[in-house]
């Protein structure tokens, strides 16, 4: 089946530095993915939408300047917070799927917890 | 994008049936019912997922009522690893996002 890796599982790092979270799709091309934040006892929360080779669709509230997003390549995108400070700590997750594959579901990574300090 | 609701918690006792209710009376003719779970500190993991007929697979079965506006996740015999958040979601598949809500909280009590 599809799967999806993130890396890394977890980061530690000062506030002020940049962080950069990759998401690849391992058996399969995925022209978009997809972004999320998780703060403790919360749901999930879209942040973006990470489009191959043109520019992701942020949603409302979330800073695109803050988060880069870059989809070079049909298996990877990656999410770079920007001058990272404490209140970016939280769970970020991925997800993508088949291109084209109607009803099949979406697949997630199993996420990278972002600590700043 | 059909809204949802679910109860905010749910326990089950280990080895029982665990019956998971949503309703998405707003529900569009070309949305499907999926169901995800996330394990604490996990990715969200796929369930199952149907249209109108009633789905069974490894994991679960899914019932889906007649006029759809409600559905059923049901694990056969819950043990203590399917403590999780359960999520229903419906979704059109010519829609790649999902958004999520607040889910169902499940408890297997040993």
């Amino acid at each position: 089946g599809a799967v999806v890796s993130q890396h890394p599982s977890w980061v530690i790092c000062k506030s002020g530095t940049s962080v950069k979270i990759e998401c690849r799709s391992l058996d399969f091309q995925a022209t978009t993915m997809f972004w999320y934040r998780q703060f403790p006892k919360q749901s999930l929360m879209l942040m973006a939408t990470s489009n191959e080779g043109s520019k992701a669709t942020y949603e409302q509230g979330v800073e695109k300047d803050k988060f880069l997003i870059n989809h070079a390549s049909l298996t990877l995108s990656t999410l770079t917070v920007t001058s990272a400070h404490p209140e970016d700590s939280s769970f970020y997750i991925c997800s993508a799927r088949v291109p084209l594959a109607g009803d099949q579901p979406q697949h997630f990574g199993d996420g990278t917890r972002l600590s700043i300090l | 994008d059909a809204k949802t609701t679910q109860p905010p918690s749910m326990d089950c006792a280990e080895g029982r049936a665990a019956n998971l209710p949503c309703n998405h009376s707003t529900i569009s003719g070309n949305e499907y019912v999926y169901w995800y779970r996330q394990i604490h500190s996990q990715g969200p993991q796929y369930i199952i997922h149907g249209l109108k007929n009633n789905e069974t697979n490894e994991m679960a079965s899914l019932i889906i009522t007649e006029d759809r506006k409600s559905s059923t996740l049901i694990l056969p015999h819950a043990t203590l690893r399917d403590t999780a958040v359960y999520y229903c979601i419906p979704r059109s598949p010519r829609d790649d996002k999902i958004i999520f809500g607040k889910g169902t909280r499940l408890h297997i009590l040993p």
